[in-house]
């Protein structure tokens, strides 16, 4: 199961947005994506493994964690950020997806 | 740069059946893994299975099995997902996603989705 809080996080542009998934059970590979949804559209890498960023993403954009607590950091906010963001673990092959967390900016 | 055509949009009545499908273009088919998942409205995202291209492998999701089949058709680079026994919750946009990372990986990239409306 995967954990994701804030549920709703409202920030001005400029600011720094901290995105927290919380994993049930240690992933000892890191087996960790994040993806933005904006509305009316698919979502779309960010970044996997935890920390490695996907091709487009800004470099203000960055992952970390290991274990059970994995962190989605987003520097500069600009208005385009405002989305839903998704953590994903595939740790095995049963994949799950945390429930997201709204960022509103 | 790898694109995912899936199908238009259907409406279902309960106890039916659906069969979408996602076709890959601008890549190769091979060395890969085809996942469906789903959200319902308003809703957050729901792994629902994959089929591993190379060894024409499945995994689904604890929740829809006994009614869930993914398969591939190498010819002409298109997956398919079949639901049978749908029911309004089954109400959802399903997107496909390519994974490449085998054999545990990342999706990217997604289709756009095609919207299923079940009710009577």
């Amino acid at each position: 199961v995967l954990t994701q809080s804030p549920g709703t996080l409202s920030l001005s542009v400029g600011e720094r947005a901290t995105l927290s998934c919380r994993v049930s059970q240690n992933l000892r590979n890191a087996a960790v994506a994040w993806y933005r949804q904006r509305p009316g559209q698919p979502p779309r890498l960010l970044i996997y493994d935890a920390s490695s960023r996907a091709t487009g993403t800004p470099d203000r954009v960055s992952g970390s964690g290991s274990g059970t607590d994995f962190t989605l950091t987003i520097n500069r906010l600009e208005p385009e950020d405002s989305a839903v963001y998704f953590c994903q673990q595939y740790g095995g092959p049963m994949y799950t997806f945390g429930q997201g967390t709204k960022l509103e900016i | 740069q790898v694109q995912l055509i899936q199908s238009g949009p259907e409406v279902k009545t309960p106890g039916s059946s659906m069969r979408l499908s996602c076709k890959a273009s601008g890549d190769t088919f091979d060395n890969s893994a085809f996942n469906w998942v789903r959200q319902a409205p308003g809703q957050g995202l729901e792994w629902m299975g994959r089929f591993i291209t190379v060894i024409g492998m499945t995994n689904y999701a604890w929740t829809f099995l006994g009614r869930i089949r993914i398969t591939a058709d190498r010819s002409t680079n298109t997956a398919y997902l079949e639901l049978n026994n749908l029911t309004p919750d089954d109400t959802a946009v399903y997107f496909c996603a390519k994974e490449t990372s085998l054999p545990l990986g990342w999706l990217d990239p997604w289709g756009p989705g095609t919207a299923v409306s079940v009710s009577t």
